[in-house]
């Protein structure tokens, strides 16, 4: 069966230092691969999504970076945290498009402070 | 106007009351439909999914497209504790972007 792994689980970081979270997926390859985010009372937004390794295409312009160094990894980092960018952020995967229901992870919560 | 609304509640139901959550979108593009599960603090896991219009049913959950109306509904039977969670319906038109609402919290009282 597959697994989906995020770390760290909660995140405390000042405004301007750096981002590194990681997503790795078990049981399955060449998956689909997303980064969002979710706001208290709002959706998830879309950040990033992969099909396949160095391939990302991004959904918001921002401060935020996304990288999928192997098959199963995917990677959100930034450079210098702004407060706006405290959320909860979730790694997804999926197979194919359209069909292409997605399988979350258990998410990491930045706070910016 | 956002591409999927979704009235945020909270919604307080007793225990085995019947459910309806609901959602509507504006892209008539949308051919796809999901229903998630959010429990607080965790990912959201996927319930339902419904391509084109009609129902489909999965145990005490139904859900429900009605792409005339650009209206989508999910139906909890005999609702219970245990489904006290945050609902997120979700659209896509065949591509790589899901749009998500913003969910809908529900408390089951016991």
């Amino acid at each position: 069966s597959q697994t989906i792994h995020q770390w760290p689980a909660t995140l405390v970081q000042p405004v301007g230092s750096p981002l590194s979270l990681e997503c790795t997926v078990e049981g399955t390859s060449n998956p689909n691969l997303y980064w969002y985010r979710q706001a208290a009372g709002r959706g998830l937004q879309l950040l990033f999504y992969s099909v396949g390794i160095g391939q990302i295409s991004s959904e918001v312009p921002q401060n935020l970076s996304a990288s999928r160094p192997q098959d199963r990894q995917f990677i959100l980092s930034s450079k210098k945290l702004l407060l706006s960018d405290s959320g909860f952020y979730l790694c997804a995967w999926g197979k194919g498009v359209g069909a292409d229901t997605q399988y979350f992870g258990p998410g990491t919560r930045l706070t910016v402070l | 106007q956002k591409e999927v609304e979704q009235d945020p509640g909270p919604l307080s139901v007793p225990e085995g009351a019947i459910v309806s959550l609901n959602c509507t979108y504006s892209n008539s593009a949308f051919q796809y439909f999901m229903w998630y599960r959010q429990y607080s603090r965790k990912g959201p896991e996927l319930l339902m999914y419904t391509y084109s219009s009609g129902n489909k049913e999965d145990g005490r959950f139904t859900a429900q497209v009605d792409k005339s109306s650009k209206y989508i509904s999910l139906f909890i039977r005999d609702s219970q504790p245990s489904d006290s969670a945050t609902y997120l319906c979700a659209v896509n038109t065949g591509g790589f972007k899901t749009i998500f609402g913003a969910g809908t919290r529900l408390f089951v009282k016991a």
